[in-house]
């Protein structure tokens, strides 16, 4: 089954610094690669996803950038506020519902 | 007008008890998912309906057993609670339109803490 990893787990960034986090699938079969955002306490929610079809997504202060040959994702978050602070989840999907959930990072934005 | 909807948002109880936790989407949604969140905060899922018909059934004890009446409910009654069981159990649901994957909502959670 589909193996997805995580890194770093925890990363903490200076107000206005940009926050990158990085994640490795490892089945090929995988084409949807969505980013979950889980504050302290709340469910997750999604804040932004890619498809294998499509290089790089990017929605105002974030943006996520896939290499299919490497079978990476990453997650790119610019301008920092406090409010980014929370845990911050990818997944991979290599069939229809079936979404494999990364390790989770928390980041934490000082000010 | 809550999307995903749980109960009971906590949950505590004795080892060796048989509990439920009750999920109702009112997305329109064909397929729900129940999620477990542990202590380090991993998110795996358990199972995943669609249209009442189970389609994901990961290796989770045969103590869990989900039921979904229609597809806009999708409960988990857990029997002979272990205290390995306490955690976070999230249900999502998703449209899962044909020839894509679609964003998946979830519930507030239940935390379920075994004694």
């Amino acid at each position: 089954g589909e193996n997805v990893e995580q890194h770093p787990s925890t990363l903490s960034v200076q107000e206005g610094d940009s926050a990158v986090i990085k994640c490795t699938y490892s089945d090929s079969a995988s084409n949807y690669f969505p980013w979950y955002k889980q504050e302290l306490g709340k469910r997750p929610q999604l804040i932004i996803d890619i498809r294998s079809n499509v290089g790089e997504k990017k929605d105002q202060r974030i943006a996520v950038t896939l290499n299919k040959t490497a079978k990476h994702f990453s997650l790119h978050i610019t301008e920092t506020q406090p409010e980014d602070s929370a845990v911050y989840f990818c997944a991979a999907s290599p069939w229809a519902s079936k979404l494999t959930f990364g390790t989770g990072t928390r980041l934490q934005v000082t000010l | 007008d809550t999307a995903v909807s749980q109960t009971p948002k906590y949950l505590v109880t004795q080892m060796g008890n048989d509990k439920s936790i009750k999920c109702e989407q009112n997305l329109g949604h064909d397929t729900m998912y129940w999620y477990k969140q542990d202590s380090k905060k991993f998110l795996k899922i358990m199972f995943s309906y669609n249209n009442k018909e189970l389609i994901i059934n990961e290796t989770v004890p045969n103590r869990f057993s989900p039921k979904s009446p229609d597809k806009a409910h999708l409960n988990l009654h857990i029997n002979s609670l272990e205290l390995g069981d306490s955690a976070v159990y999230f249900c999502a649901s998703s449209q899962d339109s044909a020839g894509g994957r679609d964003e998946q909502f979830f519930g507030p959670g239940t935390r379920l803490t075994v004694l």
